[in-house]
């Protein structure tokens, strides 16, 4: 079963226009969430975080939302650049059963910017 | 570079044989992370590393796959009589402290084909 899903594999945004991605998971013990951009060839690397006691993070042009209610985050990107084109991952970790150092990740959304 | 490395980047071989996948996490992380990405899936966690000492191997597949780290650095993914469905890209990521999820870093990778 999947714990954590991106529903979209993939989506187009105009640059300089909004980027929404989103992530859904069904763990009621992740109490914290992340975000990693892949590019082709290269390892995901880190973007943003959020834990689970707010309900908003942001930096620079990346915000992440979480609505715990609704077991849902998504990140948005303004303005989206075409550096942006990417894969990504949302994951998930949970802090029980001392299994605090292992992170579940969604499948990826490719992100493409068109200039 | 002082990131973390891996090796080979690219790796094909038959089916039956075996294969070790070599990762160099960044100099001083204690903890290192295996994981794997199968075509069309998320990031699959296989194994940690705290130290030398690998607490929680239950992420493995099989029995035909076994990791080990020596002196605290490098660390060798084995895959005893590859089958198919081994095929992935195999990630290693380390940190400075463990159980610090953002603080993973990532290496290129390891394609793995097996014919």
């Amino acid at each position: 079963d999947q714990q954590v899903k991106q529903n979209s594999p993939s989506l187009s945004v105009q640059e300089g226009r909004i980027s929404i991605l989103n992530c859904d998971y069904t763990n009621s013990m992740f109490d914290y969430f992340l975000w990693y951009k892949k590019y082709p060839a290269e390892g995901p690397t880190f973007l943003i975080s959020i834990s689970s006691i707010k309900d908003k993070n942001e930096d620079g042009r990346f915000t992440v939302f979480l609505n715990k209610s609704a077991k849902h985050l998504s990140l948005h990107i303004v303005p989206s650049q075409p550096g942006d084109s990417a894969v990504y991952f949302c994951a998930a970790r949970s802090n029980s059963g001392g299994s605090n150092y292992k992170l579940t990740f969604g499948k990826g959304t490719l992100l493409t910017v068109n200039p | 570079g002082a990131g973390v490395s891996q090796s080979p980047s690219n790796k094909v071989t038959e089916k039956g044989k075996d294969v070790e996948l070599r990762c160099d996490p960044i100099s001083g992380h204690t903890a290192l992370y295996w994981y794997r990405q199968s075509l069309g899936q998320g990031l699959e966690f296989l194994i940690y590393f705290q130290g030398n000492s690998a607490p929680d191997k239950s992420g493995l597949p099989s029995d035909r796959f076994s990791a080990e780290r020596t002196g605290g650095s490098v660390s060798t993914l084995t895959i005893q009589r590859t089958q198919q469905e081994d095929s992935a890209v195999y990630l290693c990521a380390s940190s400075l402290v463990f159980g610090g999820a953002r603080e993973q870093f990532f290496g290129p990778g390891t394609r793995l084909t097996v014919l």
